[in-house]
């Protein structure tokens, strides 16, 4: 079993429409989360970092981590074309040295008109 | 303000070979990591460099190696090349610990 499970998709959505994203996990010892999204053949660009339990908001980005049910999911209100992409979920343990992440395998997202 | 920067973007080696990639941490970045993405799977943690030193490692041979040197930039190499190692390699930086990680573009390997 992988650490980190993420339903690959393909996702796809009409534009406006609000996508939920999510992740699961099995190390208790995550503390750190975060989303990233991909565009086709670019690096990962970091969209949202949360650290322990409850809700983050950023623009039409919301980032929630449920540690008691090792759960976290994002967000997109207000979807746009624009938003089509693979969004990877990342979380890190506190380790008093280094911030590995480990990673889900990414959701791709079609946003269509 | 600059970005994390990679070079090459692309390159194709043969069977056996060795290849170095390089990175250039984000401006006030000290601490590097490497990742291996193949195709359709979540970047997976190759080893981390801090103050010239490897801090952390993945589940990957002996054959990939890197470095950091003073100004905090870091190669990572890999001898002996397999099929299975093309792949798009990513290099991400951070100040020390924090969890705020920036990736690069990355570098984008055939190996035939």
């Amino acid at each position: 079993q992988k650490e980190v499970e993420q339903d690959p998709g393909p996702l796809s959505v009409p534009e406006g429409a609000i996508v939920s994203l999510n992740c699961t996990y099995s190390n208790s010892a995550f503390q750190y989360f975060m989303w990233y999204r991909q565009y086709s053949r670019k690096g990962p660009e970091l969209l949202m970092y949360t650290y322990s339990s409850g809700n983050k908001e950023d623009g039409r980005f919301t980032a929630q981590v449920d540690k008691s049910s090792k759960y976290i999911s994002l967000f997109i209100r207000d979807s746009q074309p624009s938003d089509s992409a693979t969004y990877l979920c990342a979380m890190s343990a506190f380790t008093g040295g280094g911030n590995k992440l480990t990673f889900g395998t990414g959701t791709q997202l079609k946003v269509e008109l | 303000d600059a970005g994390v920067t990679q070079s090459p973007t692309h390159l194709i080696k043969t069977r056996g070979q060795q290849v170095t990639l390089r990175c250039s941490p984000k401006s006030g970045h000290d601490t590097v990591s490497w990742y291996q993405q193949a195709l359709g799977q979540g970047p997976q943690f190759i080893f981390q460099y801090y103050e010239e030193e490897e801090r952390q490692r993945g589940n990957f041979p002996d054959r990939f190696s890197g470095h950091q040197f003073p100004n905090y930039s870091s190669e990572l190499n890999v001898n002996a090349l397999l099929l299975g190692d093309s792949a798009l390699y990513l290099c991400a930086s951070s100040l020390g610990s924090g969890n705020t990680i920036y990736f690069g573009e990355g570098s984008w390997l055939t190996v035939v």
